[in-house]
């Protein structure tokens, strides 16, 4: 059965500080991932993706990712208290036709000011 | 800008009401769209894959006569909840993929609140 693994914290980090969040997957063929925040009573928006290995930078943002290890991160540099939401790790069923996600039960992370 | 809109983004009914919910495509045409169902606290669980012109592809455990899927058009898709109880209460949250091909992001609606009295 495809996984996705999330610790589910909370993760509690200063404002200011780098908050790391780590997402693991089972399946090796996979090779597209997403990073989704959501606000409590909101849905989930998309904040990054990346399909190859190694980091990509958009602002605050890095998502790093090392398919050997079947692992991908998400750091979010100079956090602020709006930061303050669950984050979802989201990968691609590499065996389904119609573009399925497999999300992680997600990580809540709290950026104390 | 949003890229998927959903409708209603709340509803409280009484129980055995039939409750419809759409989801559009905003600019771009969506072929594949999905369902999700998310209760407090947890992750999002995929219902059902919406084909447009074709039979909605339901997962494991999900009633397809409770939750009925159409997507008439590559526009919209809707879901049904027939005869809503109690226990349907949840956060209904569609998306689609805006880009074509494999791989691409999924897009989400702003969701509907379903509460059922």
């Amino acid at each position: 059965q495809k996984e996705v693994e999330q610790n589910s914290g909370p993760l509690s980090v200063p404002e200011g500080a780098i908050a790391s969040l780590n997402c693991t997957y089972s399946d090796r063929g996979s090779q597209s991932f997403f990073w989704y925040r959501q606000y409590s009573g909101k849905s989930p928006e998309l904040i990054m993706f990346i399909y190859s290995n190694g980091d990509k930078e958009d602002g605050r943002f890095t998502a790093q990712l090392n398919k050997a290890s079947q692992y991908v991160s998400l750091l979010i540099r100079d956090s602020q208290p709006s930061d303050s939401a669950t984050y979802l790790c989201a990968v691609y069923d590499f065996y389904n036709q119609g573009g399925k996600l497999i999300f992680g039960q997600g990580t809540e992370l709290s950026v104390k000011p | 800008g949003a890229v998927v809109s959903q409708h209603p983004s709340r509803v409280i009914c009484k129980s055995g009401t039939s409750v419809k919910i759409e989801c559009r495509s905003l600019d771009f045409q969506a072929t594949t769209m999905f369902w999700y169902r998310q209760f407090p606290k947890q992750s999002l669980m995929l219902m059902a894959t919406s084909n447009e012109g074709s039979k909605a592809t339901y997962e494991q455990g999900v009633e397809k006569d409770k939750f009925l899927i159409n997507h008439a058009s590559l526009t919209l898709s809707t879901l049904t909840v027939t005869s809503a109880h109690p226990e349907d209460s949840s956060f209904y949250i569609c998306s689609a993929n805006k880009d074509r091909g494999r791989n691409q992001p999924q897009h989400f609606g702003d969701g509907t609140r379903l509460s059922i009295l």
